[in-house]
């Protein structure tokens, strides 16, 4: 198994309030997603970074924002915590090479804004 | 990206080949098709890809038509373990990957 952990592994926060989610990989690996799963809805892209402070919009990063210091983290910031954002998060992986390549994720961390 | 569209549920006998199709008749033809699963509150796992041949890896297999409107994947003995949702995916790749997951087909496998 790829080496990705997401802490916490389970949240539970008043609207309002600030969050971050945390994602740490071992692999080395240059590029680093964020997807939130809601029922109905699949996974769908908040943000993904193609390097070390390279850091770009998916199709629902509204409320969220994200940054990368170092290779091994990617962090998910929600400001101001909606009930909206209510959902499971998960944080992916993958290297750049000439042919495409897959993704790996992490276990999820279970967010319930209240 | 080209949009897939595949079977809601199907069910499969343990030890026997589960097939699960997908149709993307709109598939460009630098658009590889790639199968991902996710177990019950796991994170989605990758199982194969291919651009026009058929692959096969450890876990699957994957057939692309010829016109590559359609694949298949095959699970050669089916367990209960890989009772799962499967998705199929068609993207470009690059070099900012992203994938669209679309609702997928949940596959049981019953004893």
């Amino acid at each position: 198994d790829a080496g990705i952990t997401q802490s916490p592994r389970h949240k539970v926060t008043e609207t309002g309030t600030p969050v971050t989610l945390r994602c740490h990989q071992t692999e080395n690996h240059r590029y680093m997603y964020w997807y939130r799963q809601d029922p109905g809805h699949g996974l769908r892209l908040i943000h993904y970074s193609y390097g070390v402070k390279d850091t770009d919009k998916g199709e629902v990063s509204d409320g969220y924002s994200v940054s990368r210091s170092k290779t091994e983290d990617f962090l998910l910031t929600l400001e101001s915590a909606t009930s909206s954002q209510t959902s499971v998060y998960f944080c992916a992986i993958s290297e750049f090479r000439d042919t495409p390549y897959e993704q790996y994720f992490g276990p999820g961390t279970r967010l319930t804004v209240t | 990206d080209a949009k897939t569209t595949q079977p809601t549920s199907m069910d499969c006998a343990e030890g026997r080949a589960a097939n699960l199709p997908c149709n993307h008749s709109t598939i460009s033809g630098n658009e590889y098709v790639y199968w991902y699963r996710q177990i019950h509150s796991q994170g989605p796992q990758y199982i194969i890809h291919g651009l026009k041949n058929n692959e096969t890896n450890e876990m699957a297999s994957l057939i692309i038509t010829e016109d590559r409107k359609s694949s298949t994947l095959i699970l050669p003995h089916a367990t209960l373990r890989d009772t799962a949702v499967y998705y199929c995916i068609v993207s470009s790749g690059g070099s900012n990957y992203k994938l669209t997951f679309g609702k997928g087909t949940l596959l049981t496998v019953n004893p």
